[in-house]
């Protein structure tokens, strides 16, 4: 069993619908991070999570610690949202991040 | 402010020459990380740099790889004799320190292909 789980790993939807993430980890954490890459791209940091929920412009991410749990929410889903969402977890600050497999997501306009 | 930048963004290599990945931190960032995310798989750590000092090489095959960071200049990520199986995306990181305050910035990745 990975360390880090993702589900769902694909994911289609039509614009303006509401998307989840969900992250689920086994080992104790530090922090939690929601990274984006886009096909052939970067990869962008999108959230760097220790509790709580955290918002910025569409996007919300939730931890629960006790859970271990995380879940990246988009909201008025857009077709440029379309990329690969991947949670990290982190043990000892930032080094060594363990990655989840990644959610591939598709808005179809 | 430039992110962290990386070079090359494509590199070729036939089978047995040397690849060198550079990743130029952030400003004011002192902690480098290497990643590497091979075809169809997910991002695996391979090394954790400070200036002049390899913090954490776990990650890091055995043989043919190798890190440094030195006091002047980008992190460079060597590897020799390269064969097909190390074909893959190399993603360098920084951050200013492991602090759990401390977010962690990509760079755009090094796309390495052997031939």
């Amino acid at each position: 069993k990975n360390e880090v789980e993702q589900s769902p790993q694909n994911l289609t939807a039509q614009e303006g619908e509401f998307i989840t993430i969900n992250c689920s980890y086994s080992v104790g954490i530090s922090a939690l991070h929601w990274l984006q890459q886009h096909p052939g791209g970067g990869i962008v940091s999108l959230f760097m999570l220790s509790s709580g929920k955290k918002k910025h412009g569409r996007l919300i991410a939730t931890i629960n610690i006790q859970e271990k749990h995380s879940s990246l929410h988009i909201t008025a889903s857009h077709p440029r949202d379309s990329a690969v969402y991947i949670c990290a977890v982190g043990s000892q600050g930032a080094q060594k991040l363990v990655f989840g497999q990644g959610t591939r997501l598709t808005i179809n306009p | 402010n430039a992110g962290v930048m990386q070079n090359p963004r494509h590199l070729v290599r036939r089978r047995g020459q040397e690849a060198r990945l550079r990743c130029s931190p952030m400003k004011g960032h002192s902690h480098v990380y290497w990643y590497r995310q091979l075809p169809e798989e997910g991002l695996k750590f391979m090394v954790y740099l400070q200036k002049e000092n390899i913090i954490d090489e776990s990650g890091m095959p055995k043989e043919r790889f190798s890190a440094e960071f030195p006091k002047e200049g980008p992190s460079i990520l060597r590897i020799q004799q390269v064969v097909r199986g190390d074909s893959a995306a190399y993603f360098c990181a920084s951050s200013p320190s492991t602090g759990t305050g401390n977010t962690i910035y990509f760079g755009e990745g090094s796309w390495l292909t052997v031939v």
